[in-house]
């Protein structure tokens, strides 16, 4: 079955540690996406990479990093510099020229102790 | 002004209404998406319009775009109907989804 996996479900950090978050797809999609969902506000977009060995930052990069090695694979460091990190984190993929076709990880929802 | 607005923010309803959830945008569009997020927080697509109007099962879906808005109907609703739904744009030009704030929808039995 094809498809998104996120890693773990759900994840604890303690303050001041870096931690990364998997997401790996099967789809053979090009591009791929990390949001940010905050209680009541829309999904916003932290980083996206439409080919391997190319991202962009996106609308709260700030505090974030991500690598693109390979197609299939591409993880989402918080940092410490991320001051807010709890929040629900999401993946998604999709064909290089159509975002509007993305489809959705299952999430991981990261807490900080 | 957000470029994307959903109304209302939050329904609650009797199993079998008629629901209406609403979607209005302030931006030249190429395609508008609605997405359903149950509790567990998995987002699933419903639809995906440019023009017209499409159905799904007792899920129908039209868009304005000379009004720059876009409904969600949900006939006959159902207790499983409980979820979050999201509309999400894609901004002409753009290579990224622009997402609305969503409608919390709880359907009591």
């Amino acid at each position: 079955d094809g498809g998104i996996t996120q890693s773990p479900k759900y994840l604890f950090r303690k303050e001041g540690q870096n931690v990364t978050l998997s997401c790996e797809q099967n789809l053979n999609h090009d591009a791929m996406y990390w949001y940010r969902q905050d209680p009541g506000q829309g999904l916003r977009l932290i980083y996206y990479s439409q080919i391997v060995n190319d991202f962009q930052k996106g609308d709260i990069a700030e505090g974030y990093s991500v690598s693109r090695e390979k197609k299939e694979s591409f993880p989402l460091t918080v940092t410490s510099a991320q001051k807010n990190p709890t929040a629900f984190y999401l993946c998604a993929s999709s064909p290089r020229h159509t975002p509007e076709t993305q489809y959705f990880g299952p999430g991981t929802r990261l807490l900080v102790l | 002004k957000n470029e994307v607005e959903q109304s209302p923010q939050n329904l609650t309803a009797q199993e079998g209404e008629f629901i209406t959830i609403n979607c209005s945008y302030s931006v030249g569009i190429s395609a508008l998406h609605w997405l359903q997020q149950h509790p567990g927080g998995g987002i699933v697509s419903l639809f995906m319009l440019s023009s017209g109007k499409k159905k799904h099962g007792r899920l129908i879906a039209t868009i304005n775009i000379q009004e720059k808005h876009s409904s969600l109907h949900i006939t006959a609703s159902h207790p499983r109907d409980s979820a979050v739904y999201i509309c999400a744009l894609r901004i002409q030009g753009a290579q990224k989804l622009v997402f609305g704030q969503g409608t919390r929808l709880t359907i009591n039995p």
